[in-house]
């Protein structure tokens, strides 16, 4: 069982709606949950990051966490074609020797058309 | 704004050759990480450095990887000899200690031919 999973999609909304992209993580005793945005080419940028339960919203972005069911989930609202990308889960298990080691799914890809 | 620096961002190299990458992590930053991110997939870890000290490197095949992070700050990351499963994207990244997010570089394209 891989440590995160992810739909590798292609995903594809059209502008101006909104974008869910999911993820589920095999390690009840993971800790901290992030969200990668990757260009084609390009290297992973860093968009979100959450620690606890609920929702985290910055701008269009709102991530959710529910370690009950170990998810994670990212929303997207007002999608752009400029959000069209590979969207990458990453889970830290923040304890012993893994401690900062990220374990990433294999990524989402996104396609906002116009 | 702060960056994780990487060189070089394209190496093309023979298989059986020595190839060598650097970083240079944001300025603070006491965790360095090396991944490797092989096409369609997600960023693999191959090590990660606290200061000068290797905390994790379990997944760094050792026959032919070695990284060193000799006084705490820049990092160099070597393959000897490459071999053609070694393409890929080899990205460096850092944060202000273990666990804390973690930024990335453009990343170094490998290809081995």
């Amino acid at each position: 069982q891989k440590e995160v999973e992810q739909n590798s999609g292609p995903l594809s909304v059209p502008e101006g709606a909104i974008a869910s992209l999911n993820c589920t993580y095999s390690d009840r005793g993971s800790q901290s949950f992030f969200w990668y945005r990757q260009y084609s080419g390009k290297s992973p940028e860093l968009i979100m990051f959450i620690y606890s339960n609920g929702d985290k919203e910055d701008g269009r972005f709102t991530a959710q966490l529910n370690k009950a069911s170990q998810y994670v989930s990212l929303l997207i609202r007002d999608s752009q074609p400029s959000d069209s990308a590979t969207y990458l889960c990453a889970v830290n298990k923040d304890r012993g020797s893994t401690l900062g080691r990220l374990y990433f799914g294999r990524g989402t890809q996104l396609t906002v058309w116009p | 704004e702060a960056e994780v620096a990487q060189s070089p961002r394209y190496k093309i190299t023979e298989k059986s050759q020595a190839v060598a990458f650097w970083c240079d992590p944001i300025s603070g930053h006491a965790t360095l990480y090396w991944y490797r991110q092989i096409l369609g997939q997600g960023p693999e870890l191959l090590v990660q450095f606290q200061d000068e000290s290797v905390v994790d490197d379990s997944q760094l095949p050792k026959d032919r990887f070695s990284a060193e992070r000799l006084k705490g700050v820049d990092s160099t990351l070597k393959i000897q000899p490459a071999e053609l499963g070694d393409s890929a994207m080899y990205l460096c990244a850092s944060s202000v200690d273990r666990g804390s997010e973690a930024f990335f570089g453009q990343g170094t394209r490998l290809t081995v031919v």
